[in-house]
């Protein structure tokens, strides 16, 4: 069955350095997001893509953060300048209509 | 804005048992979906079960059904025979029917389930 990856699985950095979050959403899909998941808070949504576009932001996706479809798998989540409270669980998601898959998820730490 | 509430921060049920998960929701939407999300230790995010708020019968998937009441903005989980890999945070979820592009998705708090041998 086809599913969405995600890697690194973990990744510490320190404050102010850039991360690439990547992530292989399913092959037919349409739709891509990034969903963030702070220890013991609720998921929050960031950012969602089609067309090669960003469709919808979060306040929390600031100029800190972007998106990108380099080729036609991979879709990237780059943080510019992490700060503390960008640790989180970190989930990609594709979807062909309105059902989200989601990838095993990038636990985030910035120390 | 649409919000969603999970009233139940955690829950526990013995092993072959039956659950309820509450989950109400606020918003001015007619047509829309409704999710269950299954985030087990791994900390992967599984759909369990979804709902178009336009059907008026009930989702059901094998040991899991969904109690719908649109009315009442209400959308509860039932697990029969409740095992120990269910045994995760529930999170429920909702997007708008007509977003265009933007099919984000808005989410509850989540409950913890502990299904206890």
């Amino acid at each position: 069955e086809p599913e969405v990856t995600q890697t690194p699985s973990h990744q510490v950095t320190q404050m102010g350095q850039e991360v690439i979050l990547r992530c292989v959403p399913i092959s037919n899909h349409l739709y891509f997001y990034w969903y963030r998941q702070i220890l013991g808070q609720k998921v929050e949504f960031l950012v969602s893509f089609y067309n090669n576009e960003i469709s919808e932001k979060s306040e929390i996706f600031d100029d800190q953060f972007s998106v990108e479809r380099p080729d036609g798998s991979n879709f990237t989540l780059k943080i510019r300048s992490t700060k503390l409270e960008d640790s989180a669980m970190y989930f990609c998601a594709s979807s062909v209509s309105y059902e989200q898959y989601f990838g095993p998820g990038t636990r985030l730490t910035v120390t | 804005a649409q919000t969603v509430t999970q009233s139940q921060p955690e829950m526990s049920v013995q092993e072959a048992e039956t659950v309820t998960l509450s989950c109400t929701y606020d918003t001015s939407e007619n047509n829309y979906y409704l999710f269950w999300y299954k985030q087990p230790p791994s900390r992967q995010m599984i759909l369990v079960i979804r709902q178009e708020a336009y059907k008026q019968q009930n989702a059901t998937e094998n040991r899991f059904s969904v109690n719908f009441q649109k009315a009442a903005k209400s959308f509860s989980l039932k697990i029969s025979d409740s095992q120990l890999g269910d045994t995760a945070m529930y999170f429920c979820a909702f997007m708008k029917h007509n977003a265009g592009n933007n099919r984000k998705l808005i989410w509850g708090l989540g409950t913890s389930l502990a299904v206890n041998p």
